[in-house]
C-alpha cells in the first residue's frame, strides 16, 4: 500500500458526459500528479500540482482540467468524454519537486461507451 | 527532443536465468532516474532512483545501475513472481519509457 488512495475504482460512463476522478496523497506530500495509461501503452504525463498550484503540464488535452485543494487533494475532471479516453488513470504523490521518488495510486479505470 | 526507450519491448525468461533490461535516454540536465514495476490492472511500484553515473542500487534479485547515456536493470536468477512490466522515467519532464514486459516462466 503506497499511502495514495483514488476514488472510484471503476467508472463507466457514456460518450459526451463529464466525470470526476479524486486523489488523496501520501500524508506530508505536497506534489501530485495525473498519468493516463491506456491499453497496452505506457504511462502519459498529464499535470502536476505542487502545494495548490499547477506545477507542469504534460499532454494534457483541452477537455481534461485538474486542480489541487487546501487539503492537497487532488481532482481530474474529464468532460466531453470520447471512447479514446477509456484507460486507466493513476495518481501519484512525492514530498516536493519531481525529480523525487512518486507513489502510486491504485488508479481509477474508465471505460467509456 | 527529449526521449527515454526501453529495450526489449518483452523479454521471456525461464526461472534462474538471469538477465539485463536497458533504459536509454537522451534528456538535457538530468536529475535522475527512475526504475518501477507495474504489475497488470496496477500502480507503478516504485523500485529505485539513480542520481549519477556510476551508481548502483540492489534489492533482491534486482540491480539498477546507471551511466551517463543510460541505464540498466539486472535481474539475477528471476523467479515467477518477477514477472511484471518494468517502467523507466527521467525527470523533471516526466518522460517514460515504454516499459519492459518480462515473464518469467517455472
Amino acid at each position: 500500500d503506497s499511502g495514495v488512495t483514488q476514488t472510484p475504482k471503476h467508472l463507466i460512463t457514456a460518450t459526451g458526459q463529464r466525470v470526476t476522478l479524486r486523489c488523496s496523497p501520501r500524508s506530508g506530500d505536497l506534489s501530485v500528479y495525473w498519468y493516463q495509461q491506456s491499453l497496452d501503452q505506457g504511462l502519459q504525463f498529464l499535470i502536476q500540482y505542487y502545494n495548490g498550484e499547477e506545477r507542469a503540464k504534460g499532454n494534457i488535452l483541452e477537455r481534461f482540467s485538474a486542480q489541487q485543494f487546501p487539503d492537497l487533494h487532488s481532482e481530474l475532471n474529464l468532460s466531453s468524454l470520447e471512447l479514446g479516453d477509456s484507460a486507466l488513470y493513476f495518481c501519484a504523490s512525492s514530498q516536493n519537486l519531481a525529480s523525487e521518488t512518486q507513489y502510486f495510486g491504485p488508479g481509477t479505470r474508465l471505460l467509456v461507451l | 527532443e527529449d526521449q527515454v526507450t526501453q529495450s526489449p519491448e518483452a523479454l521471456r525468461l525461464q526461472e534462474g536465468e538471469s538477465s539485463s533490461l536497458n533504459c536509454s535516454y537522451t534528456v538535457s540536465g538530468l536529475r535522475g532516474l527512475f526504475w518501477y514495476r507495474q504489475d497488470p490492472g496496477k500502480g507503478p511500484e516504485f523500485l529505485f532512483t539513480l542520481y549519477s553515473a556510476g551508481e548502483e542500487k540492489e534489492k533482491e534479485r534486482l540491480k539498477a545501475t546507471l551511466t551517463k547515456k543510460e541505464s540498466f536493470l539486472h535481474i539475477t536468477a528471476p523467479k515467477p513472481e518477477d514477472s511484471a512490466t518494468y517502467l523507466c522515467a527521467v525527470p523533471p519532464k516526466l518522460i517514460w519509457g515504454a516499459g519492459t514486459k518480462l515473464i518469467i516462466k517455472p
